[in-house]
């Protein structure tokens, strides 16, 4: 059961430098999630899509583009890297398409991928 | 605004000892709370969700405690194991007054250490 699988795990990067985070699930869920998680906060949500073709800004959107690709694959992409980009960032997938996930839905989380930018 | 604050940041206990971690949000209207258990270099996974009618929800040795009316959740851990340590984290549903949509407020997390 490989569930939300990211890739890269690690990327190092300069400033100016692009690139894109993969995401995939296998639970044939409708909605996808990029968050940021940075030291003494919250997770912050990104990006959202409730399904194939549509994709909704988060909290902190800018300087990120997302594309859904088809149900299963979201991808994240940083177009010129700044170090205030460096963080931990999760995708996450949910059988709702409620991004508050109702009384009984739940985030399912891929194992992060860790990006500094020098 | 909207906030979840988790306390205490970090905690150190003794395998076989109890704690009890807290959350206290100021989010309104106030829709459903989650914890989360998130092992170092790991995504998040769910322990608990809680609506506004319930009051005590378990899951093993994990108890949550929820009082809407002064906003406050408490996760108890009943004889820590090594395995407990990790950061646990609190999550309210509430309604974004921008668009009426319904959003999740992530607390900052308590990180949990459990000494032999």
């Amino acid at each position: 059961n490989a569930g939300v699988t990211q890739t890269p795990k690690f990327q190092v990067l300069k400033t100016g430098q692009s690139m894109t985070l993969q995401c995939a699930q296998d639970m044939n869920h409708n909605s996808m999630y990029w968050y940021r998680q940075d030291p003494g906060m919250g997770l912050r949500l990104i990006y959202y899509s409730a399904s194939e073709g549509t994709t909704d800004k988060g909290e902190v959107p800018n300087g990120y583009n997302v594309s859904r690709l088809n149900k299963r694959e979201f991808s994240l992409r940083l177009e010129s890297a700044a170090p205030s980009q460096t963080s931990v960032y999760f995708c996450a997938s949910s059988y709702l398409r409620d991004r508050g996930l109702g009384n009984t839905g739940e985030l399912f989380f891929g194992e992060g991928s860790r990006l500094t930018v020098l | 605004k909207n906030q979840v604050e988790q306390s205490p940041q970090s905690l150190i206990i003794l395998e076989g000892k109890n704690c009890t971690l807290q959350c206290n949000y100021t989010v309104s209207p106030f829709s459903n709370l989650r914890w989360y258990k998130q092992d170092t270099g790991r995504g998040p996974v769910s322990l608990t969700i809680m609506t506004f009618s319930e009051n005590t929800k378990s899951n093993g040795r994990y108890t949550a405690t929820l009082d809407a009316d002064t906003k406050q959740s408490s996760l108890h851990i009943t004889a820590s194991q090594l395995s407990d340590s990790a950061s646990y984290i609190c999550v309210v549903s509430a309604m974004n007054p921008l668009d009426s949509n319904y959003q999740l407020i992530w607390g900052a997390g308590t990180k949990l250490i459990i000494k032999p």
